[in-house]
């Protein structure tokens, strides 16, 4: 079974600190895995996409690594600013073309 | 270049009523993908449409169904809703030749009373 878990489910952090969120995926026959950003009520943004042949990808204050052969990537958000307050998930494409979710980090960062 | 797009943002229906959502893919996308969203849960998949075909589907009963036109938009269709129904239902679009970036809409809430 194509089981995705994300830990913490929620964490607060004061401004300015690094941010580290955690994915664990079962199955490591990944194609790609993809971090997405969700304010409340609202649809999905894509932050990054890693392919399963790369180990990281990064954008601006965001970096996310992948280690495929133990199931686990990492999204790193460096300086934490307020407006970076969101539900982070995370999402493991297979073979069969669907998106396997994870529940979500939800994340408070402080002033 | 309009990303993906889903009407209506809103919709409150009651027990039995029929629901119809729809979604207009990025363009340049051939694929549209719908995804049950649950308070507090990730996103669960509902099926996949490629070529006006149910290509893949998830574990969601037949009330479920869907639609996909030769302009690559598709509708879901719910019959007999539940109030378990209610959620945020999202529609993602893709290029079906490669295992590419899925990109979302801003989804549809459905509430059932």
């Amino acid at each position: 079974k194509q089981e995705v878990t994300q830990i913490p489910a929620a964490l607060s952090v004061p401004e300015g600190e690094n941010l580290v969120l955690n994915c664990s995926f079962t199955d490591s026959a990944i194609y790609n895995l993809q971090w997405f950003r969700q304010d409340p009520g609202k649809g999905l943004t894509s932050l990054l996409l890693i392919q399963s042949s790369q180990r990281e990808q990064t954008s601006g204050r965001l970096n996310a690594s992948l280690d495929k052969s133990s199931g686990r990537s990492t999204l790193y958000i460096a300086a934490s600013q307020p407006g970076d307050s969101a539900t982070y998930l995370c999402a493991v494409l297979y073979g069969n073309n669907r998106l396997a979710f994870g529940k979500g980090n939800q994340v408070v960062v402080i002033p | 270049d309009a990303g993906v797009t889903q009407s209506p943002t809103h919709l409150i229906k009651t027990r039995g009523q029929q629901v119809t959502l729809r979604c207009s893919p990025k363009s340049g996308h051939d694929t549209v993908s719908w995804y049950q969203q649950a308070l507090g849960q990730g996103p669960q998949f509902i099926f996949q449409y490629y070529e006006e075909e149910e290509r893949q589907r998830g574990n969601f009963p037949d009330r479920f169904s869907g639609h996909q036109f030769p302009n690559y938009s598709s509708e879901l269709n719910v019959n007999a809703l539940l109030l378990g129904d209610s959620a945020l239902y999202l529609c993602a679009s893709s290029l079906r030749r490669a295992y590419n970036e899925q990109f979302f809409g801003p989804g549809t809430r459905l509430t059932v009373l």
